[in-house]
């Protein structure tokens, strides 16, 4: 089975310029979180989606959004982009809302120049 | 504020020797988690400890867990160069968010 899988791998963006990330999660799940790891540190939880729904959000600004589609993938949006959004971002995938192993895919790199 | 410590942080070690990773969190949680994360790549999921006092092993790595001292431990032995990475513990709870330590960069000198 293939596990979680993200796109673009890597994507260079300008300031003020808005992106859109993907993630597929792995086949059976129906739970999305999304990470942001800026180079040097941990991961920080953004957002979670179960069910199409959102169940839960991190401290982050509302120039970042995110949904789930009816087949369990998601996409993150981030508005207006500044130097600091450059980071690593991960998706993972888990079957349940709660109290269930994450599954990592491969993130993608987002350079904001 | 929800945190979750590592140390040290940064850790230089001879191949054959041993070393423990400390990781102390905030909350009650009775659920914590190890990753592996070689540079530039994703995540891997090491071990999931589930409740007091679980400990799991694979290889040279051990992980335990102490709920009544919010503390967790991965415990290298015998190093090898290819356990060179930056190992994550992160705690998770009744929810999927995930609260990610500061992470402990490992360098197996030969």
């Amino acid at each position: 089975d293939a596990g979680v899988t993200q796109s673009p791998t890597h994507l260079i963006k300008t300031r003020g310029q808005h992106v859109t990330l993907r993630c597929s999660p792995i086949s059976g799940h129906k739970s999305v979180s999304w990470y942001q790891q800026v180079l040097g540190q941990g991961p920080q939880f953004i957002f979670q989606y179960y069910e199409k729904e959102e169940r839960g959000r991190g401290n982050f600004p509302d120039r970042f959004s995110a949904r789930q589609f009816p087949n369990y993938s998601s996409e993150l949006n981030v508005n207006a982009l500044l130097l600091g959004d450059s980071a690593l971002y991960l998706c993972a995938s888990s079957f349940r809302e709660s109290y269930n192993e994450q599954f990592f895919g491969p993130g993608t790199r987002l350079t904001v120049l | 504020e929800l945190k979750v410590e590592q140390n040290p942080l940064f850790l230089s070690m001879q191949e054959g020797k041993n070393y423990t990773i400390y990781c102390n969190y905030s909350t009650t949680s009775d659920r914590l988690y190890w990753y592996r994360q070689d540079p530039g790549k994703s995540l891997e999921s090491l071990f999931v400890l589930l409740s007091n006092g679980a400990v799991k092993q694979e290889g040279r790595l051990m992980a335990s867990l102490d709920t009544k001292a919010r503390l967790s431990t991965l415990h290298i032995t015998a190093a090898v160069h290819d356990l060179s990475a930056t190992y994550f513990c992160a705690e998770g709870g009744a929810t999927n968010k995930l609260i990610f330590g500061t992470g402990t960069l490992l360098a197996v000198q030969p």
